[in-house]
């Protein structure tokens, strides 16, 4: 089945914790990207890849990193979270970029405390 | 200036009856329209694309686009209660960079 997956789907931490949510995907998509998603906010890009080695900032990339090493995985790491990236993550991929639909995975609720 | 704009709603429509969506964008040339459809705590679902003007028919599900006019539309005919979600609108192309741009959604419900 095709599909996006991402883990954990909800974690609870606290401030200054590194963490790190895994993304991946089984549809050789060239394209990637990590969103974040708060009330009256809409979906804002974080980060996105173009391909293996290829990533760049989206629209609110302050406080996270990312990685492309393999062309199926795209992780997010925040390396010292704060209580304001406490949202709903979204990763998602599409076989390049803006032109094609996007496929999103089914979401990381996370809460910094 | 918001990029992509969606009117937050919430719409309310009778069940059966033709719910419409409205989305607008900036002046820039966009190239590539999506409406998601999103339930409660789940993730975006892609429902329509759409890249040229006119109309594109899928089902009950009809989007519209007008470039010369900015906006880009979605209608759903026999709007049922699982019809109910945020509808996103996006936007995408090259005066965007390599992202697609999402309006703050549209709250559907469907009363029966």
């Amino acid at each position: 089945e095709a599909q996006v997956t991402q883990n954990p789907r909800y974690l609870i931490t606290v401030t200054g914790k590194k963490l790190t949510v895994t993304c991946s995907q089984n549809m050789n998509h060239e394209y990637m990207s990590w969103y974040r998603q708060d009330p009256g906010l809409g979906l804002r890009q974080i980060y996105y890849s173009m391909n293996v080695e290829v990533t760049d900032k989206g629209d609110v990339p302050e406080g996270y990193k990312v990685s492309r090493k393999e062309k199926r995985n795209f992780p997010l790491i925040l390396e010292s979270p704060s209580p304001n990236q406490t949202s709903l993550y979204f990763c998602a991929s599409s076989l390049t970029s803006f032109s094609y639909e996007q496929y999103f995975g089914p979401g990381t609720r996370l809460t910094v405390t | 200036q918001k990029e992509v704009e969606q009117n937050s709603g919430p719409l309310s429509v009778p069940e059966g009856a033709i719910a419409s969506l409205n989305c607008t964008y900036s002046d820039r040339v966009s190239q590539s329209f999506f409406w998601y459809r999103q339930y409660s705590g789940k993730s975006p679902e892609l429902i329509m694309s759409i890249y040229s003007n006119g109309d594109k028919e899928d089902g009950r599900f009809t989007a519209q686009l007008n470039k010369a006019s900015q906006y880009v539309s979605l209608l759903i005919r026999d709007s049922q209660p699982s019809d109910s979600a945020t509808y996103l609108c996006a936007a995408g192309g090259l005066e965007y960079g390599n992202k697609l741009v999402f309006g703050a959604g549209t709250i559907l419900r469907v009363k029966s």
